[in-house]
């Protein structure tokens, strides 16, 4: 069985503070994504990574950094949280030829005060 | 660029009704289109896919079938059970993005006995 797991279920952060989120899959994955999911909102895509030390832009990477240093792991960064960041943050990982078969994580619930 | 439209829910059904969960899309060309499932503290999971027009996809008693005079992408199950209480996200990929999705809102189905 194909695995994504991510660090953390639960994190409660206050504003203003560094917060790392990881991501680790088990199946040689070349892609991985990282989401956040909101009410209403559908989930929206933060940062695409494509190869290890690869990135790139998604629809929303304003306040958060990405890291690939090894294939299986995608680091997401809150440089600096703030309350409006509050939110589920879902990973997701795929092979680049099976074409929107992605494998999705549980999810991290983010709460910043 | 590429766009897909769920009805809104919450959708609440008794145990064996008939199931339908409307989806609508805006694309340039014709594009694969997914059905995705997020049950209860899980992650998203891959439902279902149609990879070309008049496609119909299938898996555990759901269907859609990609009709581009339509183009709808509508999710159907004949007899709903209490396990399939979820959230249910229709998804394309971007125009020229063949590695990434977007996905829709999100519709809560609540099944009860």
């Amino acid at each position: 069985d194909v695995k994504v797991t991510q660090s953390s279920r639960y994190l409660v952060k206050r504003t203003g503070e560094k917060v790392f989120l990881e991501c680790v899959q088990d199946m040689d994955h070349e892609n991985m994504f990282w989401y956040r999911q909101d009410p209403g909102l559908g989930l929206r895509l933060i940062y695409f990574s494509y190869d290890v030390k690869m990135k790139e832009k998604g629809d929303i990477p304003e306040g958060y950094s990405v890291s690939r240093e090894k294939k299986e792991r995608f680091s997401l960064i809150l440089e600096s949280a703030s309350t409006n960041q509050t939110s589920m943050y879902l990973c997701a990982s795929s092979f680049p030829e099976e074409l929107g078969e992605q494998y999705f994580g549980p999810g991290t619930r983010l709460t910043v005060t | 660029g590429n766009s897909v439209t769920q009805m809104e829910g919450p959708v609440t059904l008794s145990e064996e009704a008939f199931l339908t969960i409307n989806c609508t899309y805006t694309a340039t060309g014709y594009p694969s289109l997914f059905w995705y499932v997020q049950y209860p503290g899980e992650g998203l999971q891959l439902l279902l896919k149609a990879t070309k027009a008049d496609d119909k996809g299938s898996n555990k008693g759901f269907e859609a079938t990609y009709r581009k005079e339509t183009t709808s992408f509508h999710l159907e199950k004949g007899s709903v059970q209490v396990s399939d209480s979820a959230v249910y996200f229709c998804a394309l990929p971007p125009t020229g993005g063949y590695n990434k999705l977007i996905f829709g809102a999100g519709t809560r189905l609540a099944v009860h006995p």
